[in-house]
């Protein structure tokens, strides 16, 4: 039973590019987070989707950040126009339906803005 | 402000100790989960606890959540090289919100 998948790995981008982050939650899951990770910081809850919906984006930046979870396909978190501050550890985290308590993490995808 | 505080932030024992690391706050949790991270990967869930007063054994870790539901305590029995990581404990806070809040994690370093 495959675990969540995160690709790229690792992303390189220059100031002003965009990144966009893939998340493919577990099998079976329905529900799907992103937090953040800064450099000697502690996670950051960003966004909550279900299919088709974001649910909670309270801790999303108000601006040239996005995420989305289509009927097919994985979870995308689109950074626009990215800048230094935007280097980070992006998480996906996936539940199953109905049991929010336990939330299994991917392995992440290291962005670099140059 | 940190809405969970972990203590201590970093704590380096000998192969064989046993070690409490300590998870706190002033709000109450519907759940509470520790994690364990190690470097280049993701959070990899160790246990929930959500009633308080609630005990639960992993082998040699034992994890309590406080009667009030505000606290967590990690205690590792004999510790090894391998229980070596960044443990973060994460909760959800009694609101309905899915979102978790994570501390900002205690450093373990276990010396053969």
């Amino acid at each position: 039973n495959a675990g969540v998948m995160q690709n790229p790995r690792h992303l390189v981008r220059r100031r002003g590019q965009e990144a966009r982050l893939r998340c493919s939650p577990m099998k079976g899951h329905s529900h799907v987070y992103w937090y953040r990770q800064l450099p000697e910081e502690g996670l950051k809850f960003m966004v909550y989707l279900q299919k088709e919906n974001i649910i909670d984006e309270s801790g999303m930046p108000k601006e040239r950040f996005s995420a989305e979870f289509p009927k097919e396909g994985p979870s995308i978190l689109r950074i626009q126009q990215v800048v230094r501050g935007d280097s980070a550890a992006y998480f996906c985290a996936s539940s199953p339906l109905g049991n929010y308590n336990e939330q299994f993490f991917g392995p992440g995808t290291r962005l670099t803005v140059l | 402000t940190q809405l969970l505080e972990q203590s201590p932030q970093f704590l380096s024992i000998q192969e064989g100790e046993n070690l409490t690391v300590y998870c706190n706050s002033s709000s109450v949790f519907s759940s509470l989960q520790w994690y364990r991270q190690e470097p280049g990967e993701g959070p990899v869930l160790l246990v929930t606890v959500v009633t308080g007063g609630e005990v639960k054994k992993l082998k040699r870790l034992t994890f309590q959540f406080g009667d009030a539901r505000k606290d967590s305590s990690l205690h590792i029995t004999a510790a090894q090289p391998g229980d070596t990581g960044l443990y973060l404990c994460a909760g959800r806070v009694d609101t309905g919100r899915r979102a978790l809040t994570f501390g900002s994690g205690t450093r373990l370093q276990v010396q053969p």
